[in-house]
């Protein structure tokens, strides 16, 4: 059980174009997603708290108009990177909080050329 | 403000070898304490959740105890399956977000 999705697991985008990831909780509701972000070697940063039906709360620094987040369904969070740039350019996953913690997705790795 | 601080950044052990990764931790008032296991290029995956102090749990080789200020896991006669980064993760008394310390990369050599 507490199984989370991420779609694509990787992607590769022209600089300017806009990117969406998708976390899905499969096997169970979340009325809470989290995004992060992690460097090579660095531990998970959090961008943002995503709620069920309401506005995302994000992290200071993290920019709300640069990445949109939109949590339609108790199963379905989306992350869009706007007008990505190469500085864009990480390990994105999310998570989804269940019964006892936060269950993790397999991540995204974006790459804006 | 939390602050969670992991030692050793790395590990290097010989199969067989036990040892234990550490985990300090302040926060205001604690919810709980998490170990979380990450293999390169993928999500963490969920070890362990600690309560309160004196609190310890154990999977396998692995066993997490907990005290006021820090945690502690601990590493039974490691496999080169074991080979993962170790993070440790704090999540304060009414929130809902966990922060994380940089991790314990652990190697094991067969």
């Amino acid at each position: 059980g507490a199984v989370v999705s991420q779609h694509p697991s990787w992607v590769i985008c022209k600089s300017g174009t806009s990117v969406k990831i998708e976390c899905r909780s499969l096997d169970f509701q979340a009325t809470t997603m989290f995004w992060y972000r992690q460097f090579p070697k660095q531990s998970l940063m959090l961008m943002a708290t995503s709620n069920e039906g309401s506005k995302a709360t994000y992290e200071q620094g993290v920019e709300k108009d640069k990445f949109l987040i939109n949590h339609a369904s108790l199963t379905l969070s989306t992350l869009t990177v706007t007008s990505a740039h190469p500085e864009d350019s990480s390990f994105y996953i999310c998570s989804a909080s269940g019964k006892e913690t936060q269950y993790f997705g397999p991540g995204t790795r974006l790459l804006v050329l | 403000e939390d602050q969670v601080t992991q030692s050793p950044e790395a590990l290097r052990l010989q199969e067989g070898e036990s040892s234990s990764l550490n985990c300090s931790y302040t926060v205001s008032g604690l919810r709980g304490l998490f170990w979380y296991r990450q293999d390169p290029g993928k999500g963490p995956e969920f070890l362990f959740t600690l309560y309160s102090a004196g609190e310890e749990k154990e999977k396998e080789r692995l066993k997490a105890t907990l005290t006021k200020k820090e945690s502690f896991l601990h590493i039974t006669a490691p496999k080169p399956e074991d080979s993962a980064t170790y993070l440790c993760a704090v999540q304060e008394t009414g929130a809902n977000n966990l922060f994380f310390g940089t991790g314990t990369r652990l190697t094991v050599i067969p």
